[in-house]
């Protein structure tokens, strides 16, 4: 079985500093590396998402660093608020061909951002 | 856009009762859904794979019978639960991707079942 190694489990940062959390890959072949957001009692929404063609991606606050030869991918979120304070899923596709869109998750960081 | 909804959002059944939880992709057609299963404080699990209009595929320790998934539409999936029982009481999530094959999956805002 494919596996996708995220840590930590959880992750305590004060407001405004940079949350980091890590995820490490097995399958050179996974073409496709998405960030999920989840806060309690609701679905994951998708917050970034990176291609192994570039080495970083950043939208607003959140950046995906992807480092091809480690087999690793991080996200970074910069000036961390409290409204950041979630559960943060790293992805990554665990079919090809027919089985478009399927995705191995993480086990999960819980992240709590203090004011 | 790639909003995906659930419903109901919470439902309580007396055990040995079946539910159906419905998903539906509503601004995109969706070729193919999933469903998940949430405990608490734990990843997402992926019960099953369905691409409208054929069978749903199960992964390994899912039983089929249990847990019926139909997609009859590009834009509805359906979870039955039948028989449910205190076991079953979970989160049940779905998602869906875009028919042009891109990778990208989006979430419904997930049912909550509990049994009785």
């Amino acid at each position: 079985q494919q596996q996708v190694k995220q840590s930590p489990q959880s992750l305590i940062v004060q407001k405004g500093g940079i949350s980091i959390i890590n995820c490490a890959y097995e399958n050179t072949a996974f073409d496709y590396f998405p960030w999920y957001q989840q806060f309690p009692g609701k679905g994951p929404a998708l917050l970034i998402a990176i291609r192994p063609d570039v080495s970083e991606k950043k939208e607003g606050r959140f950046t995906i660093s992807f480092n091809k030869s480690a087999k690793q991918f991080s996200l970074h979120i910069m000036d961390s608020q409290p409204g950041d304070s979630a559960t943060y899923f790293c992805a990554a596709p665990r079919g090809h061909g027919g089985s478009q869109g399927n995705l191995i998750f993480g086990k999960g960081t819980k992240l709590s951002v203090k004011p | 856009g790639a909003v995906v909804s659930q419903h109901p959002s919470w439902v309580i059944c007396k055990s040995g009762t079946s539910v159906k939880i419905e998903c539906r992709s509503l601004d995109f057609q969706a070729t193919t859904m999933f469903w998940y299963r949430q405990f608490p404080k734990q990843s997402l699990m992926l019960m099953a794979t369905s691409n409208e209009g054929s069978k749903a595929t199960y992964e390994q320790g899912v039983e089929k019978d249990k847990f019926l998934i139909n997609h009859a539409s590009l834009t509805l999936s359906t979870l039955t639960v039948t028989s449910a029982h205190p076991e079953d009481s979970s989160f049940y999530i779905c998602s869906a991707s875009y028919p042009s094959g891109v990778r990208e999956q989006y979430f419904g805002p997930g049912t909550r079942l509990t049994v009785t």
